[in-house]
C-alpha cells in the first residue's frame, strides 16, 4: 500500500458527461501528479500540483482540469467525455516537487466511457 | 525530443535467467532516470533510479546500466524469479520538474 488513496476505483459513464476523480496524497507529501494509462498511449503525465499551485503540465486536454486543495487532496475533472478518454487514471504524490523525490502511485481509477 | 523508447515490448525468461530491458532517450536535458514496476491491478512503484553522473547502479538483483553518450539505459534483473513477472517502465525527467516521461512498458514473464 503506497499510502495514496484514489476514489472511486471504477467509474462507468456516458459520452458527453463530466466526472471528478479524487486523490488523497500520502501524509506530508506536498506534490501531486496525475497520469493517464491507456493501451495505445501508455503512461502519460497530465499535470502536477505543488502545495496548491500548478507546477507542470503535460498532454492534458482542455476538457480536463485539476486542482489541489488547502488540505492537499487533489481532484481531476474530466468533461465532455469521449470514448477515447476511457483509461486508468493514476494519482501520485511525493514529498517535494523535483523528480528525484520518489513518486508514490495510488491504485488508480478505471474510467469507462460508453 | 520528449520521447523515451523502450524495448522489448514483452519478454519471457526462465527462472534464474537474466532479464534485460532497454530504453533510449533524445533529450539531453534529462538528468534523472527511474524504473518503475507495475503488477496487474496496482499502480507503478519505483524500483531503482539513476542519475547520469554514474554508469551503473545496483540494488540487490536489479542493476541499471547507463550510457550517456549513446543516450541509452537498461535494466538488468539477475536471477529472475516468477515473482518478478510484471510490467516494467523506464522513465526520464529533468530533476527540476516532477514530470516523468515514461517508455511504453515491457511485460516480463518469468517461467518457473
Amino acid at each position: 500500500d503506497s499510502g495514496v488513496t484514489q476514489t472511486p476505483k471504477h467509474l462507468i459513464t456516458a459520452t458527453g458527461q463530466r466526472v471528478t476523480l479524487r486523490c488523497s496524497p500520502r501524509s506530508g507529501d506536498l506534490s501531486v501528479y496525475w497520469y493517464q494509462q491507456s493501451l495505445d498511449q501508455g503512461l502519460q503525465f497530465l499535470i502536477q500540483y505543488y502545495n496548491g499551485e500548478e507546477r507542470a503540465k503535460g498532454n492534458i486536454l482542455e476538457r480536463f482540469s485539476a486542482q489541489q486543495f488547502p488540505d492537499l487532496h487533489s481532484e481531476l475533472n474530466l468533461s465532455s467525455l469521449e470514448l477515447g478518454d476511457s483509461a486508468l487514471y493514476f494519482c501520485a504524490s511525493s514529498v517535494e516537487r523535483e523528480s528525484y523525490n520518489e513518486q508514490f502511485f495510488g491504485p488508480g481509477t478505471r474510467l469507462t466511457v460508453l | 525530443q520528449q520521447q523515451v523508447k523502450q524495448s522489448p515490448q514483452s519478454l519471457i525468461v526462465q527462472k534464474g535467467g537474466i532479464s534485460i530491458i532497454n530504453c533510449a532517450y533524445e533529450n539531453t536535458a534529462f538528468d534523472y532516470f527511474p524504473w518503475y514496476q507495475q503488477f496487474p491491478g496496482k499502480g507503478p512503484a519505483l524500483l531503482i533510479a539513476i542519475r547520469p553522473d554514474v554508469s551503473e547502479k545496483k540494488e540487490g538483483r536489479f542493476t541499471i546500466s547507463f550510457n550517456k553518450s549513446a543516450k541509452q539505459f537498461s535494466l538488468h534483473i539477475m536471477d529472475s524469479q516468477p515473482g518478478d513477472s510484471a510490467t516494467y517502465f523506464c522513465a526520464a525527467s529533468m530533476e527540476v520538474t516532477g514530470k516523468l516521461i515514461f517508455g511504453q512498458g515491457t511485460t516480463l514473464q518469468v517461467k518457473p
